[in-house]
Order: C-alpha cells, then sequence, then structure tokens
C-alpha cells in the first residue's frame, strides 16, 4: 500500500502570498498517477490536478502542480479568498486503494 | 455535463446495513469505472471501492468483507451496501466517476483522477 503524506499540516499565509504544499509518497507512484483536490466546508472535493502538473477543466492557472517519483508539490502563486481551503493529495496508480493524504488546511494569517 | 446525485438513508443503528444510490447524469457510464468514498466528520478521504457498467469491482481491503458495489445499467445507476455498521462507519458518504476510463484506441482501462463527484449523504450511525 502506498502512503501519502502531506505536509504542512496547516499553512497559514494572507491573501496575495504563495502556497506551496508538499505530498510525499511512500512509494514510487506510477506514471505520475498524482491528483490534487480542494475541499472547502460542506462541499465535495474538487479536481485541481491530475497527472501530477494537468490542470483540470477550469482551474485558473495560479494553481500548478510539478514532481514525480514519490515527491509532489501543488503551488498556488497568489492567494485569492476563495482559495482557503483543505488540500489533498491522491494516488490513483497501481495500489488498489487510491490513497489520499491527510490534507493540508491552507487558513488565512 | 456530468453530474452525479446520491441518496440513501441518512440514519442507522449499529449492525444495520448502509444502502446508497447514485444516479449519473450526462456523459459516458459505461466508459468508467464509478466509486464510493467516505469522510468521517473532521478527518480524511477513504477510498471504498468501484464498479464499471459490466459489474466488475474492487474494494478496499480494509471494507471487503462488508461492501457490496452493484450497478443498473438501464438507470445509469450504482449502489453501495454497508454491512453490520458501527459508530465507526459515520460519515459523508460521496460518490464519483474513476479512478479508471476506458481508452477507445487500445481496447484498455486506463488510470483517471476523481473528477465528478456526487454532492454527498451524511450517514450517521447511533443507537
Amino acid at each position: 500500500e502506498i502512503v501519502l503524506t502531506q505536509s504542512p499540516g496547516t499553512l497559514s499565509l494572507s491573501p496575495g502570498e504563495r502556497a506551496t504544499l508538499s505530498c510525499r509518497a511512500s512509494q514510487s507512484v506510477s506514471s505520475s498517477y498524482l491528483a490534487w483536490y480542494q475541499q472547502k466546508p460542506g462541499q465535495a472535493p474538487r479536481l485541481l490536478i491530475y497527472g501530477a502538473s494537468s490542470r483540470a477543466t477550469g482551474i485558473p492557472d495560479r494553481f500548478s502542480g510539478s514532481g514525480s517519483g514519490t515527491d509532489f508539490t501543488l503551488t498556488i502563486s497568489r492567494l485569492e479568498p476563495e482559495d482557503f481551503a483543505v488540500y489533498y493529495c491522491q494516488q490513483y496508480g497501481s495500489s488498489p486503494e487510491g490513497t489520499f493524504g491527510q490534507g493540508t488546511k491552507v487558513e488565512i494569517k | 455535463q456530468v453530474q452525479l446525485q446520491q441518496w440513501g438513508a441518512g440514519l442507522l443503528k449499529p449492525s444495520e446495513t448502509l444502502s446508497l444510490t447514485c444516479a449519473v447524469y450526462g456523459g459516458s457510464f459505461s466508459g468508467y469505472y464509478w466509486s464510493w468514498i467516505r469522510q468521517p466528520p473532521g478527518k480524511g478521504l477513504e477510498w471504498i471501492g468501484e464498479i464499471n457498467h459490466s459489474g466488475s469491482t474492487n474494494y478496499n481491503p480494509s471494507l471487503k468483507s462488508r461492501v457490496t458495489i452493484s450497478v443498473d445499467t438501464s438507470k445509469n445507476q450504482f449502489s453501495l451496501k454497508l454491512s453490520s455498521v458501527t459508530a465507526a462507519d459515520t460519515a459523508v458518504y460521496y460518490c464519483a466517476r474513476g479512478r479508471k476510463y476506458y481508452d477507445i484506441l487500445t481496447g484498455y482501462y486506463n488510470r483517471a483522477p476523481f473528477d465528478y463527484w456526487g454532492q454527498g449523504t451524511l450517514v450517521t450511525v447511533s443507537s
């Protein structure tokens, strides 16, 4: 089973600042089958990034993903008020479980 | 535009069976796997299992003994049953499209993220 560890647990930033979120896998994620999701209170998660670096339909270009193998990063170049939320990484590769990371909360400083 | 609409009982007693259904509107139903995911209050996301249009399933090993996912292709619906529930099964349950799609060019299923989600159903288990 691939375990995903996200850091930090909470990121306190101000609007306009840059956010850098990390996701580390216990084993290599095959073919960069790594996705990032945003979840706001009371809402279902929303797909942001798939294939480690491809933006999903309608996602603003301030969101970018990078990485391969075991280390992946989600970057929000300039935080907008609506970006304060919880972010999850997920691998959808070889493991049957489709595991998620534990999440990173981006909160207003 | 793909939409997923889910429903089912929201309050159960311990040992009962959880039952949820998800209807898919728009897009290709047969070209994807369809999943159930849950999220305990204040916690992270856990994949439960998936099914395709022909009824092929995969389950999370931690829940496999209690989970059954079924499909009704005539209605573009799929369903979740989780038996012998306890308080630990209290969670918001989501249906979603993913983790695979059928590639017509190759004739194989490729991996896919969860790109469309249902609205979620809070299921509470309490005596």
